[in-house]
């Protein structure tokens, strides 16, 4: 049931980019993006739903190819800050259970 | 603005014990879950709700029970705890479909 997360870990330094794809075997009507940092909770990113526009926060930005069921999470010119799990979750079938997928570990070095 | 109120924050009990762990959120969402999230592990849906009076299970309902008496509050109570429940666990309310998920601080439970 849960989305399917790729890479499981990456490692950057400070100022590149990264992409981490999210992807289900079920219909996906929207995907959730989450950041937790070490020892804390997961904090909203942004939300993409069916049929809506790509979305940015910060210099972060999403997309959604409904037809491949698969989201995509750009980091751009990554910062430090930007160092933690990344989740992207989804309602699947029933519209009431939210699955989160395994995550994606990033880590931004100096 | 408070938002979405766990406790306690941390929990140590025996094998066998039984107890509560708290949720209450000061929004007037509807949606309110549990989640564990075990070590390096994503989070996994234990029980959710979608207004008082109404629960279902989700991927890992087993050996934990849920009520929903009032919108505000959602607790979790473990039956008979486990070493395997040992996790942290997470409380998270959203206003509905296709709104985000707001979590609490967690609780940090340990089974001996």
């Amino acid at each position: 049931q849960q989305p399917v997360q790729s890479p499981q870990a990456v490692i950057l330094r400070e100022g590149e980019d990264a992409v981490i794809n999210c992807s289900s075997s079920k219909a996906l009507y929207s995907v959730h993006w989450y950041r937790q940092k070490h020892g804390e909770a997961p904090v909203f990113l942004m939300i993409l739903l069916k049929g809506g526009e790509q979305m940015r926060h910060e210099k972060i930005s999403a997309s959604f190819n409904e037809k491949k069921q698969q989201s995509s999470l750009y980091l751009t010119a990554s910062q430090l800050s930007y160092s933690g799990t990344y989740f992207c979750g989804t309602e699947i079938g029933n519209f009431n259970k939210f699955y989160f997928g395994s995550g994606t570990k990033l880590n931004v070095k100096p | 603005n408070a938002g979405v109120t766990q406790t306690p924050k941390f929990q140590v009990l025996k094998t066998g014990q039984s107890m509560t762990l708290q949720c209450a959120q000061d929004m007037n969402h509807e949606y309110m879950s549990w989640y564990r999230q075990d070590p390096g592990m994503g989070l996994r849906l234990i029980h959710y709700s979608v207004g008082a009076g109404i629960t279902d299970q989700g991927e890992v309902p087993n050996g934990y029970n849920v009520s929903r008496s009032t919108t505000e509050d959602f607790p979790l109570r473990l039956l008979s705890a486990a070493p395997s429940q040992t996790s942290v666990y997470f409380c998270a309310s959203r206003e509905g479909r296709y709104q985000p998920q707001h979590f609490g601080d967690g609780t940090r439970l340990s089974i001996l």
